[in-house]
């Protein structure tokens, strides 16, 4: 274990519903991030928080909302995606806001049908 | 171009051997340079930190920079089955761009 919990491991849903993925770092990290893992792909940066509030939003889609309601814990809600959004999400923590020695949680496993 | 390039392999190796995993890269502003293991089903760790050209060991594990070249290398010596794993180089300066990775298999 890393420190870094996220939950659920694995989630299919359907086009039309509503998930939320949850993280929670217990390394007293002020920096949270999640990142998207596609089947051959780089892995894709998609948001930044630093002290709660969000430092960077790397041109995401409407459809996939942060939330980062305190420094241990961070949310992507999920709303209307798409099956091209099937991959592993994954959410890793550093102090302050470069994610240079970032600690990664095992991922969501995210199905879109 | 793209600003880190990695062959994403697979790369088989009998145990034992001396593996050599590297990634190029084509910003010179780059300033951090690490390397990830990426066991299946689960996130990245942090295998190894640098900022600067040279050599940094740990273990079996040595992380080789080159930035006149733009190159930089993961060595792991006595490589074991457990080794089999993607390794993902990441280097950048205020934003970090992660390798496709590497997927290595060590053959017992």
């Amino acid at each position: 274990e890393t420190g870094v919990t996220q939950t659920p491991r694995h989630l299919v849903m359907g086009m039309t519903n509503k998930k939320s993925l949850k993280c929670e770092q217990h390394l007293g990290h002020n920096a949270m991030y999640w990142y998207k893992q596609s089947a051959k792909k780089p892995l894709e940066l998609m948001f930044v928080y630093s002290l709660e509030e969000r430092v960077e939003n790397n041109s995401v889609p409407s459809r996939f909302s942060p939330e980062c309601p305190n420094s241990s814990h961070l949310f992507l809600h999920l709303h209307t995606l798409q099956p091209e959004d099937s991959a592993l999400y994954l959410c890793a923590s550093s102090y302050g806001d470069r994610d240079s020695e970032a600690f990664f949680g095992q991922g969501t496993r995210l199905t879109v049908v | 171009q793209k600003e880190v390039e990695q062959d994403p392999g697979p790369l088989s190796v009998p145990e034992g051997a001396i593996v050599s995993l590297n990634c190029t890269y084509s910003n010179s502003a780059f300033q951090y340079f690490m390397w990830y293991r990426q066991y299946s089903r689960k996130g990245p760790e942090l295998l190894m930190y640098t900022y600067s050209s040279g050599n940094k060991e740990d273990g079996r594990f040595t992380a080789q920079v080159d930035k006149s070249s733009k190159y930089i290398s993961l060595f792991i010596r006595d490589s074991q089955p457990s080794d089999s794993a993607t390794y993902l180089c990441a280097m950048g300066d205020d934003k970090i761009i992660f390798g496709k990775g590497t997927r290595l298999h060590i053959l017992p």
